[in-house]
């Protein structure tokens, strides 16, 4: 079983949708990334959190670090917006990022 | 203020040859990470870099990997022997601190033929 598992694996949305990803991870962590991808393959970091909620323009993030869960949520959703979305966790043992497998996300127009 | 800057973006090796990927980090960013991605699968973690130091080099496959920050000038992973199953894109980021937002780098995509 992966360290940080992402749900769903591909997603696949109509232009306007609302959309949410989810990650699920089971070690201790002092930080979660969020990650996009495009074709092409550029990464860029969506957000970094530890706690509560962060949002930037139609990007939402959140964590619960209780229930070791985070959440993505896109809404109106654009095709511009399809992309590889990628959960990764700091872990708190150590300096690496553990990565889920990534969330394929298309949205049609 | 450039970004974390990658090169060469494409590299073909034959087998048997020596790989160098480099990366400069962000102006003020004194922490580096070196991350593959394989065809089809996620990315995984290879090596964190300070400035003249190897942090964490667990990720590193033992043999003919090899990486360096050295005090002036760009990270370097270097592949020695390289074989079809190094081929891969390898990333790079870099953070001003250990525990800040990473910025990352567009890539090498390596292909050994």
């Amino acid at each position: 079983k992966n360290e940080v598992e992402q749900s769903p694996q591909n997603l696949t949305a109509q232009e306007g949708e609302f959309i949410t990803i989810n990650c699920s991870y089971s070690v201790g962590i002092s930080a979660l990334h969020w990650l996009q991808q495009h074709p092409g393959g550029g990464i860029v970091s969506l957000f970094m959190l530890s706690s509560g909620k962060k949002k930037h323009g139609r990007l939402i993030a959140t964590i619960n670090i209780q229930e070791k869960h985070s959440s993505l949520h896109i809404t109106a959703s654009h095709p511009r917006d399809s992309a590889v979305y990628i959960c990764a966790v700091w872990e708190t043992s150590g300096s690496r990022l553990t990565f889920g497998e990534g969330t394929q996300l298309t949205v049609n127009p | 203020n450039a970004g974390v800057m990658q090169n060469p973006r494409h590299l073909v090796r034959r087998r048997g040859q020596e790989a160098r990927l480099r990366c400069s980090p962000m102006k003020g960013h004194s922490h580096v990470y070196w991350y593959r991605q394989l065809p089809e699968e996620g990315l995984k973690f290879m090596v964190y870099l300070q400035k003249e130091n190897i942090i964490d080099e667990s990720g590193m496959p033992k043999e003919r990997f090899s990486a360096e920050f050295p005090k002036e000038g760009p990270s370097i992973l270097r592949i020695q022997q390289v074989v079809r199953g190094d081929s891969a894109a390898y990333f790079c980021a870099s953070s001003r601190t250990g525990n800040s937002p990473l910025h990352f780098g567009n890539g090498t995509r390596l292909t050994v033929t």
